[in-house]
């Protein structure tokens, strides 16, 4: 199965940077993705990794470490639109791609 | 379909009431899920179709939920004689089923049993 933690909650100013972390266990893994949620929307996509170091989107970057099971999202030049959850998912290699959620991570950006 | 649709977007119930939750997934995705989410928390898994494999209904909080999966397309979900606590916004999924397998969301259906 999959334990995976984040925090709960984070703030941060407009502008800057924030990084949100997340630990995962798994008896078999193959991949990790994020996924932003706004208040009363679906989450939608953005990013993976399945293999070690740090993928660059935009103003999203995302780095995975497989021996520490450990992952961050890092968001740049944040937004107030960048107020929202942010979901750490792991899929497992043991069962045809199934993925198991964190409970995410509700990130407030202010003024 | 351009997206994935859910039906119905609200539905309010009475307690011990059956409902039926309908998912119909993007065009050629091989695997859906269906999760649950409670207000301020996170994805609950439920269930999982992968193609013609038998489903993973590890998630499945009491035999009052099913779900079925037709012609490798549509989705229903059915909670039976629906209690209180089953009051959740329920997500469906839908990926490729083949490399980085991206989850696609619906817009969810809102369940309130009264």
């Amino acid at each position: 199965g999959q334990n995976i933690d984040q925090p709960t909650e984070m703030t941060a100013t407009e502008g800057a940077i924030v990084q949100i972390n997340c630990t995962y266990q798994t008896s078999g893994f193959n991949g990790l993705f994020w996924y932003q949620q706004h208040a009363g929307e679906a989450p939608t996509f953005l990013s993976y990794n399945v293999l070690d170091g740090l993928e660059e989107k935009g103003r999203f970057s995302s780095f995975l470490s497989r021996s520490k099971g450990y992952s961050y999202l890092l968001l740049k030049e944040l937004q107030m639109k960048d107020s929202a959850s942010y979901l750490c998912a792991v899929r497992d290699n043991t069962n045809a791609g199934k993925s198991t959620f964190g409970d995410g991570t509700t990130l407030t950006v202010k003024p | 379909g351009a997206g994935v649709s859910q039906s119905p977007s609200n539905k309010v119930t009475e307690k011990g009431k059956d409902v039926e939750l309908r998912c119909d997934p993007i065009s050629g995705h091989t695997a859906l899920y269906w999760y649950r989410q409670s207000l301020g928390q996170g994805l609950e898994f439920l269930i999982y179709f992968q193609g013609n494999s038998a489903p993973d209904k590890s998630g499945l909080p009491s035999d009052r939920f099913s779900a079925e999966r037709t012609g490798g397309s549509v989705s229903t979900l059915t909670i039976q004689r629906t209690q209180q606590e089953d009051s959740a916004v329920y997500l469906c999924a839908s990926s490729p089923g083949t490399g980085a397998n991206v989850l696609t969301f619906g817009a969810g259906s809102r369940l309130t049993v009264l």
